[in-house]
């Protein structure tokens, strides 16, 4: 079946230093999502990409479509402790109406 | 704007009885689902529903029925709780139909099965 997963699963870093993760499918995704989760929060959009080879930016945070759109990276640099919280993406899944959600990145800042 | 609101926020049950989990978006969107989040496995999707009468399976509906009479309301029931059933549950909504709209989550209900 379908499959997104996402590497790595924890990371620890010191406040200041970059972080990624990646989101790799086992399928071709028309579209990728990704979603932040504070620690006892619910998870809150922060991007969509459609386009192959796509990248945006939102101030310290770069994401980038593959080319093959079946893998996305999320790259936070000059972490902060606001970044604090599980990073995960999301995409269409096969033949189906709704998102299929990969399992997700916790990123923790040391201060 | 309340947006997505999930009721309760904790509850603890005993195996083998029943209980609804209430969701309620005022954005007027279309798509509503259920998602189950546990440790290391990501957020799982238990039922969604396109639109007012409209329900379906996700990846993991054994044990949890929904229903979708009105725009606004998707309730999901847990129908013998089992301790497997320990998990974070999350409502959330979209706009459109399709999987490319963004997805509002309410802000989760902490479910304990002993």
């Amino acid at each position: 079946g379908q499959q997104v997963m996402q590497i790595p699963q924890y990371q620890h870093v010191q406040e200041g230093e970059d972080f990624t993760t990646y989101c790799n499918s086992s399928t071709t995704l028309s579209n990728i999502q990704w979603y932040k989760q504070r620690p006892g929060g619910h998870p809150v959009f922060l991007i969509q990409l459609v386009k192959s080879g796509e990248v945006k930016k939102q101030k310290r945070l770069t994401f980038q479509f593959g080319e093959a759109k079946k893998n996305s990276s999320l790259h936070i640099t000059a972490t902060q402790t606001t970044d604090v919280g599980t990073y995960f993406c999301a995409g269409p899944a096969t033949g189906a109406n709704n998102l299929f959600f990969g399992t997700g990145t916790r990123l923790t800042v040391i201060p | 704007n309340a947006g997505v609101t999930q009721t309760p926020k904790f509850q603890v049950l005993k195996t083998g009885q029943s209980m609804t989990l209430q969701c309620a978006q005022d954005m007027n969107h279309e798509y509503m689902s259920w998602y189950r989040q546990d440790p290391g496995m990501g957020l799982r999707l238990i039922h969604y529903s396109v639109g007012a009468g409209i329900t379906d399976q996700g990846e993991v509906p054994n044990g949890y029925n929904v229903s979708r009479s009105t725009t606004e309301d998707f309730p999901l029931r847990l129908l013998s709780a089992a301790p497997s059933q320990t998990s974070v549950y999350f409502c959330a909504s979209s706009y459109g139909r399709g999987a490319g709209n963004t997805i509002y989550f309410g802000e989760g209900s902490w479910l304990t099965v002993v």
